[in-house]
């Protein structure tokens, strides 16, 4: 069993959707939770940072954890077609600095 | 800030050649970089994490010898791929740690084609 698990899709959506992108994991000990965007050739971009459970928001992107189901969520409001990328969820124990990946979801918003 | 660099964003060579990537953090310094390598349509595998003045520490399966890896200052890591092989062809992409809670930041990656 993988350490993070992801469902790689591809998921397509209509533009304006809300999008819902999650990501399960198995070790308790992680505590750092992060959720990167790639395009197509690129690096990924960190786009949202969270410690232990909890909310956290940034625009039109909101983060979940929910450590006690060991289950995390990426939420995207009113999806534009600038959103269509690969999102990969990240987690890392306390001091220690190695990333656990989950293998991406793929997201397709259509005009 | 935390920008991250790398060049070049592009390489072609042939067999049995060498090849140099830099990673560099433009706007910190960072001790500590890391080293991934991506195939298409497939998460990063980390290769070796990188710190400033010491040698590097490598995952298991990553040959030290094929991937040299230098981080000789707190805003440069280099990673050299010897005697290339059309196997050794990938997407390579660097991070640096930055900042209290230690995020790592990644670079724009490099894409080598080994010919």
């Amino acid at each position: 069993q993988k350490e993070v698990e992801q469902d790689p899709g591809p998921l397509s959506v209509p533009e304006g959707a809300i999008v819902s992108l999650n990501c399960t994991y198995s070790n308790s000990a992680f505590q750092y939770f992060m959720w990167y965007r790639q395009y197509s050739r690129k690096g990924p971009e960190l786009l949202m940072y969270t410690y232990s459970s909890g909310n956290k928001e940034d625009g039109r992107f909101t983060a979940q954890v929910d450590k006690s189901s060991k289950y995390i969520s990426l939420f995207i409001r009113d999806s534009q077609p600038s959103d269509s990328a690969t999102y990969l969820c990240a987690m890392r124990y306390v001091g220690a600095n190695n990333l656990f990946f989950g293998t991406g979801t793929r997201l397709t918003v259509i005009p | 800030g935390a920008v991250v660099s790398q060049h070049p964003s592009r390489v072609i060579c042939k067999s049995g050649t060498s090849v140099k990537i830099e990673c560099r953090s433009l706007d910190f310094q960072a001790t500590t970089m890391f080293w991934y390598r991506q195939f298409p349509k497939q998460s990063l595998m980390l290769m070796a994490t990188s710190n400033e003045g010491s040698k590097a520490t490598y995952e298991q399966g990553v040959e030290k010898d094929k991937f040299l890896i230098n981080h000789a200052s707190l805003t440069l890591s280099t990673l050299t791929v010897t005697s290339a092989h059309p196997e050794d062809s990938s997407f390579y992409i660097c991070s640096a740690l930055q900042g209290a809670e230690e995020t790592q930041y990644f670079g724009p990656g490099t894409r080598l084609l080994v010919l």
